[in-house]
């Protein structure tokens, strides 16, 4: 059975532009999670998005926004990027809306703002 | 109260000790604790979890215990391997993992 997938591995960017992340789950899971692992800071909680909806967000501003497509993979869009937006971004997926429990992660994205 | 306080930043080890990491919860709403462990350019990966009606839960040489009254937790890792050196995160679930900011462990050869 594939993992969670992530693409791209890195992603260079200059203040200011956009930047778009996407995540596939394991089959058959419908919850999609994404945080950010900066250096120093372990890992926020981003976003949770389930059966298309989001559910929750963590405490980021709104240029961090996100969505989820019917084959339940996902996006994150991070907009006016900032230099401390530089970090490792993971997704993690998880089989059923309502159950924190077990959620896979996939290797992540490392974003460089520049 | 979101918070998860994880305890030591980081901790060297000889081959075969027990490697102990500490963490602490306020929100009582707080329902499923687990343990990821990290290595180099990975996603974290679970290593072990429990529920807060469980004292102790042990998985081959990773043990969990767990003590409500003080809202902690801790990992502890028997006869530690080389293998083992790696950050390890505590979390706790509400909508969401709220993680420990991670404990870098080193075991010695």
């Amino acid at each position: 059975e594939a993992g969670v997938t992530q693409s791209p591995t890195h992603l260079i960017k200059t203040r200011g532009q956009q930047a778009t992340l996407r995540c596939s789950p394991i089959s058959g899971h419908t919850s999609v999670y994404w945080y950010q692992q900066a250096l120093g800071l372990g890992l926020q909680f981003l976003l949770w998005y389930d059966e298309g909806e989001e559910r929750n967000r963590g405490n980021f501003p709104p240029r961090f926004s996100g969505r989820q497509f019917p084959n339940y993979s996902s996006e994150l869009n991070v907009n006016a990027l900032e230099l401390e937006d530089s970090a490792l971004y993971l997704c993690a997926s998880n089989p059923s809306s309502g159950s924190y429990n077990e959620q896979f992660f996939g290797p992540g994205t490392r974003l460089t703002v520049l | 109260q979101q918070q998860v306080k994880q305890s030591p930043q980081s901790l060297i080890v000889q081959k075969g000790g027990i490697s102990i990491i500490n963490c602490a919860y306020e929100n009582t709403a707080f329902d499923y604790f687990p343990w990821y462990q990290q290595f180099p350019g990975k996603g974290p990966a679970l290593l072990i979890a429990i529920r807060p009606d469980v004292s102790e839960k042990k998985e081959g040489r990773f043990t969990i215990s767990f003590n409500k009254s003080a809202k902690q937790f801790s990992l502890h890792i028997m006869d530690s391997q080389p293998g083992d050196s790696a950050t390890y995160f505590c979390a706790a679930t509400i909508q969401g993992l709220i993680f420990g900011k991670g404990t870098r462990l080193h075991i010695l050869p």
